[in-house]
């Protein structure tokens, strides 16, 4: 089945560091990419969704200049998370749907990002 | 897309069948139920999706009641690996691209 691959699965970084997600769709094209962000004990929470080779377009309260996402090619996304704070450590998650009616959502396995 | 109420946890013992209720009472004709699960610490996993008639896959089985204002996905040998959070998420076919929006789920605990 369509598998989304996601790097790293966790990083530790200091305050002030840019930190980069990599997601990959690995047996099929994904024009659309999401990212989702989850706080300990909540549900996933929409952030931006991601359109290769074009502007991503983000959630009402999310950063842009926060979360940067580029979708260069149909199979890669990325976040930076630039100036990263203790309160941007959270699990991060992308998602992609295969093209086509009714075809699932398929997740990555999320990258715990932690900054101390 | 419809909204889902599901209960906030359940129990099940390990073996037994695990019946997870979804009420989704103002599901529009165009609407399919997926069901996704989230283990600890790891990404959502799909398992199935329907939009009248039952299926049933390698993973689990979906009951969709007749007036499809509610459905049961049906794990018939829960096993300690199945403890989870479940969700039950509703979403019209011609949704295009827009992404899955998540509710709170079920937290399903599989006791030995």
């Amino acid at each position: 089945g369509a598998v989304v691959s996601q790097h790293p699965s966790w990083v530790i970084c200091k305050s002030g560091t840019s930190v980069k997600i990599e997601c990959r769709s690995l047996d099929f094209q994904a024009t659309t990419m999401f990212w989702y962000r989850q706080f300990p004990k909540q549900s996933l929470m929409l952030m931006a969704t991601s359109n290769e080779g074009s502007k991503a377009t983000y959630e009402q309260g999310v950063e842009k200049d926060k979360f940067l996402i580029n979708h260069a090619s149909l199979t890669l996304s990325t976040l930076t998370v630039t100036s990263a704070h203790p309160e941007d450590s959270s699990f991060y998650i992308c998602s992609a749907r295969v093209t086509g009616l009714n075809q699932p959502q398929h997740f990555g396995d999320g990258t715990r990002l932690s900054i101390l | 897309d419809a909204k889902t109420t599901q209960p906030p946890s359940m129990d099940c013992a390990e073996g037994r069948a695990a019946n997870l209720p979804c009420n989704h009472s103002t599901i529009s004709g165009n609407e399919y139920v997926y069901w996704y699960r989230q283990i600890h610490s790891q990404g959502p996993q799909y398992i199935i999706h329907g939009l009248k008639n039952n299926e049933t896959n390698e993973m689990a089985s979906l009951i969709i009641t007749e007036d499809r204002k509610s459905s049961t996905l049906i794990l018939p040998h829960a096993t300690l690996r199945d403890t989870a959070v479940y969700y039950c998420i509703v979403r019209a076919w011609n949704s295009g691209n827009t992404p899955l929006v998540f509710g709170k789920g079920t937290r399903l605990s599989v006791i030995a």
